[in-house]
């Protein structure tokens, strides 16, 4: 079967850097997602890693080390606009189903 | 156009009620998705369509029944349902092949009360 886990809340405050921290269990693996989700909103792609190391978009960043089945997103120069949920995801062995985390709350102050 | 559209955005529906949800998307898209997602939880994965053929169903009741009419088009028919299955459903689409990230684009989903 597949887990994920992530911290269900973290705060910070605006312009400062924060990471949020994902682990998994998988029985296979196809790289790791990062979904964002606005209250309200529809889920939105922010990143994908297939292989380890970082991968950068922006402000946002995501690492993956398989040999420790982890990985993170990390936002840099916090807008307010960054409180959301944010998700990790798999993709479950050579199919289409796609395993989320139970979401990581950010709370962004001024 | 990167754009999933979902109809209603609202739907407050009875137990004896049918009902059916839809979603559109023109992005050449051959794998489509239908999510069930509460408040304040993970998206939680129903049916999955590839190439207009039925390819996961998790286990879901039979009082949701989906459909995907052609490459552009995916349904949600809703029978019988119980207020545990109000919920903000999304609909998602995705590349088959030749994406190494899968990446899924969302609805903005139709918020289902069940009264």
């Amino acid at each position: 079967g597949q887990s994920l886990e992530q911290p269900s809340e973290v705060t910070a405050v605006e312009g400062a850097i924060v990471q949020i921290n994902c682990t998994y269990q998988t029985s296979g693996f196809y790289g790791l997602s990062w979904y964002q989700q606005h209250d309200g909103g529809a889920p939105t792609f922010l990143s994908y890693n297939g292989l380890d190391g970082l991968e950068e978009t922006g402000r946002f960043s995501s690492f993956l080390s398989r040999s420790d089945s982890y990985g993170y997103l990390l936002l840099q120069e916090l807008q307010m606009k960054d409180s959301a949920s944010y998700f990790c995801a798999v993709r479950d062995t050579g199919g289409f189903k796609t395993i989320f985390g139970a979401g990581t709350r950010l709370f962004v102050k001024a | 156009d990167t754009e999933v559209t979902q109809t209603p955005k609202h739907l407050v529906m009875g137990m004896t009620n049918k009902k059916s949800l839809k979603c559109e998307q023109h992005m050449g898209h051959r794998a489509m998705y239908w999510y069930k997602q509460k408040a304040k939880k993970p998206p939680e994965l129903m049916f999955v369509y590839s190439y207009e053929k039925l390819s996961i169903n998790e286990s879901v009741p039979s009082r949701f029944s989906p459909e995907c009419p052609n490459s552009s088009l995916l349904n949600l028919h809703l029978h019988a349902l119980q207020p545990e299955d109000s919920a903000l459903y999304l609909c998602a689409s995705s590349q088959v092949r030749l994406a190494p990230s899968y990446e899924q684009y969302f609805g903005p989903g139709t918020r289902l009360t069940v009264t």
